[in-house]
């Protein structure tokens, strides 16, 4: 079967860096997504890698090994604003999307 | 503003009723999709219409009757609901369905069946 696994909840420091993993088995691969779902909101998309290696946008960072399975997505100089679920979701052979059940990040003065 | 709106955004059914949730998306894509989400559940491909045309259906209950008359608007007709269908559901557009492009979501209907 298809699967996404990543960690549950995290908790990290304001001002702090935080890395979020993601493994994946899927049938085929088509590209990574990472989402950003704030409490009560509708997610929105942070990054897409296709390819190995590191994309970086402003604070954020996604990391890309597609032999390995695994992904990360690197948070730094957190802020309080980026207490929210962080959703990693694969793209299969069939483009369709394969997501995980998500990472509650929790950040604390 | 993510260019998705949904209504209701707030839905309190009994199981005997009838409801609709409305989509509409006002970026010019080709692809709509229904999702369900439950709490620290993945999310859940419900349907997928690509240029008005259902393209996808994951063996949702036939109590879920979708409907997209074109492609900026999508439909999901409820009708005699289970308490566990109780979830946020999500419609969301990208520009194609057949290749790897991001989704944008609408912020949801939190639907509570009673």
């Amino acid at each position: 079967g298809q699967n996404i696994d990543q960690p549950t909840e995290m908790t990290a420091t304001e001002g702090a860096i935080v890395q979020i993993n993601c493994t994946y088995q899927t049938s085929g691969f088509n590209g990574l997504f990472w989402y950003q779902q704030h409490a009560g909101e509708a997610p929105t998309f942070l990054s897409y890698n296709v390819l190995d290696g590191l994309e970086e946008k402003g604070r954020f960072s996604s990391f890309l090994s597609r032999s390995k399975g695994y992904s990360y997505l690197l948070l730094k100089e957190l802020q309080m604003k980026d207490s929210a679920s962080y959703l990693c979701a694969v793209t299969d052979s069939n483009y369709q999307l394969i997501w995980g059940a998500g990472t509650k990040l929790i950040i604390k003065p | 503003e993510t260019g998705v709106t949904q209504t209701p955004r707030h839905l309190v059914m009994g199981m005997t009723n009838k409801k609709s949730l409305k989509c509409e998306q006002h970026l010019g894509h080709n692809a709509m999709y229904w999702y369900k989400q439950s709490a620290k559940k993945p999310l859940e491909l419900m349907f997928v219409y690509s240029l008005e045309e259902r393209v996808e259906n994951n063996s949702v209950p036939s109590r879920f009757s979708p409907e997209c008359p074109n492609s900026s608007h999508l439909f999901l007709h409820l009708h005699t609901l289970q308490p566990e269908d109780s979830a946020l559901y999500l419609c969301a557009s990208s520009l194609q369905r057949e290749a790897s492009y991001e989704q944008y979501f609408g912020p949801g209907t939190r639907l509570t069946v009673t």
